[in-house]
């Protein structure tokens, strides 16, 4: 069965340096995949999504890969600050239905 | 207007009670979503509504009953539900459900506790 993980549950940065999430899938070739952030008690905010044939994504601080031959997609956030501090989702989508699979989450915490 | 809003904030009910969820949107959207999310978990699908029809019951308990009166409307009604149903259950909206590369925006949700 189609698998999603997040390499970490939880990771912890000093401020200004770069977070690096990882997100691993197996049993699926997916043709999207994305990431949101979530705060304590709030629905998820979408931040980017990365196409199969796009390698990598940029938004300001934000930067995705998706290397569909490893199965994997790599979230940096460069230049981190405490306002960083959520839990980050990846997602891919099931099915054309609008069946979103999240992985478990990476609650990132970066202390000043 | 990128907003997805959710009634109430916050809900008690007993297992005997019969309550309603309730979202918004005001995007135009056409697909409309309820999932189900526990304490550090994931969201988890429960339903997906497109055009305003159930096009995906991801085998949810009868307790739990979806209703779309209209395209920026979703309902969620509760009947008998059990004290393990106790999560924040989010309401979601996309385009149209059918492309891959759509984005959901989120409400942010009900907490629900059922005692």
């Amino acid at each position: 069965s189609q698998k999603i993980e997040q390499n970490s549950e939880a990771l912890n940065i000093q401020e200004g340096k770069t977070a690096t999430l990882t997100c691993n899938y197996t049993n699926y070739s997916p043709a999207y995949l994305q990431w949101y952030r979530q705060d304590p008690g709030r629905g998820p905010v979408f931040l980017l999504l990365i196409r199969e044939n796009e390698k990598e994504k940029r938004k300001e601080r934000l930067k995705v890969t998706f290397d569909t031959t490893l199965k994997q997609s790599l979230f940096h956030i460069t230049a981190s600050q405490p306002a960083d501090s959520a839990t980050y989702l990846c997602a891919l989508l099931y099915n054309q239905g609008g069946k979103l699979i999240f992985g478990q989450g990476t609650e990132l915490s970066v202390k000043p | 207007d990128t907003e997805v809003t959710q009634t109430p904030k916050h809900l008690v009910m007993g297992m005997t009670n019969k309550k309603s969820l309730k979202c918004e949107q005001h995007m135009g959207h056409r697909a409309m979503y309820w999932y189900k999310q526990k304490a550090k978990k994931p969201p988890e699908l429960m339903f997906v509504y497109s055009y305003e029809k159930l096009s995906i019951n991801e085998s949810v308990p009868s307790r739990f009953s979806p209703e779309c009166p209209n395209s920026s409307l979703l309902n969620l009604h509760l009947h008998a539900l059990q004290p393990e149903d106790s999560a924040l259950y989010l309401c979601a909206s996309s385009q149209d459900g059918t492309a891959g590369q759509e984005t959901q925006y989120f409400g942010p949700g009900t907490r629900l506790l059922v005692l």
